[in-house]
């Protein structure tokens, strides 16, 4: 069975940093091109990040650009976000997506910027 | 960044129609495929529609899509109580490098 489950989830301070992985099984991870996307508390999805398959091509929401860095380990099946500088605003619940004719999604975890 | 428009909500009673429009542009919808997701309270959101009208197995055929131009469409047919959920629209925009989701569609089931 296909599957994505996030991890690294937590409370975090203003300015703090985050690593959020992104365990995938069940298919081959490394032909895939994959997602970050977010959502908010009560509010819609937001797209965050791409990576190709073979991390050669990566793009960013403007919001996020700088700040945050997609990567992935094709050996280990698995995405990663590492998010800087971390802001009140980028509060959410944080899902990978696999990039396939459509989104196939994990469970999320949740990121909760707080002072 | 939501730059894909779709009305905030939408209802029926079992049985009937129910259509959700989702409205873009030439750089994102009038250039890509559109895909739909259905989002249960408190789940993750689910693939239900992609290339624009394509439904992934297991998906009801209750669930169609359409593209006409830079808009698409969503429709469901013989509403049912567990249809009742957000929906949202999605697009790669070419001028922003990123994929566009709609702002959402509350659907009621009256």
């Amino acid at each position: 069975e296909e599957e994505l489950v996030e991890s690294g989830g937590g409370l975090v301070q203003p300015g703090g940093s985050l690593r959020l992985s992104c365990a995938a099984s069940g298919f081959a991870f490394k032909t895939y091109g994959m997602n970050w996307v977010r959502q908010a508390p009560g509010k819609g999805l937001e797209w965050v990040s791409y990576i190709s398959s073979s991390s050669a091509t990566k793009y960013y929401v403007d919001s996020v650009a700088g700040r945050f860095t997609v990567s992935r380990d094709n050996a280990k099946s698995s995405l990663y976000l590492q998010m800087t500088s971390l802001r009140v605003e980028d509060t959410a619940v944080y899902y990978c997506a696999r990039d396939s004719l459509g989104f196939t999604w994990g469970q999320g975890t949740l990121v909760t910027v707080t002072s | 960044q939501s730059v894909l428009t779709q009305p905030p909500s939408a209802s029926g009673t079992p049985g009937q129609r129910v259509t959700i429009s989702c409205s873009g542009s030439s750089s994102n919808i009038g250039s890509n495929a559109v895909s739909w997701y259905q989002q249960l309270p408190g789940t993750a959101p689910k693939l239900l529609i992609y290339t624009n009208s394509l439904r992934p197995s297991g998906v009801p055929d209750r669930f169609s899509g359409s593209k006409s131009g830079t808009s698409a469409s969503l429709a469901v047919s013989g509403l049912q109580s567990e249809d009742e959920a957000d929906y949202y629209c999605a697009a790669w925009d070419d001028s922003l490098n990123g994929y566009v989701f709609g702002t959402g569609t509350k659907v009621t089931v009256l």
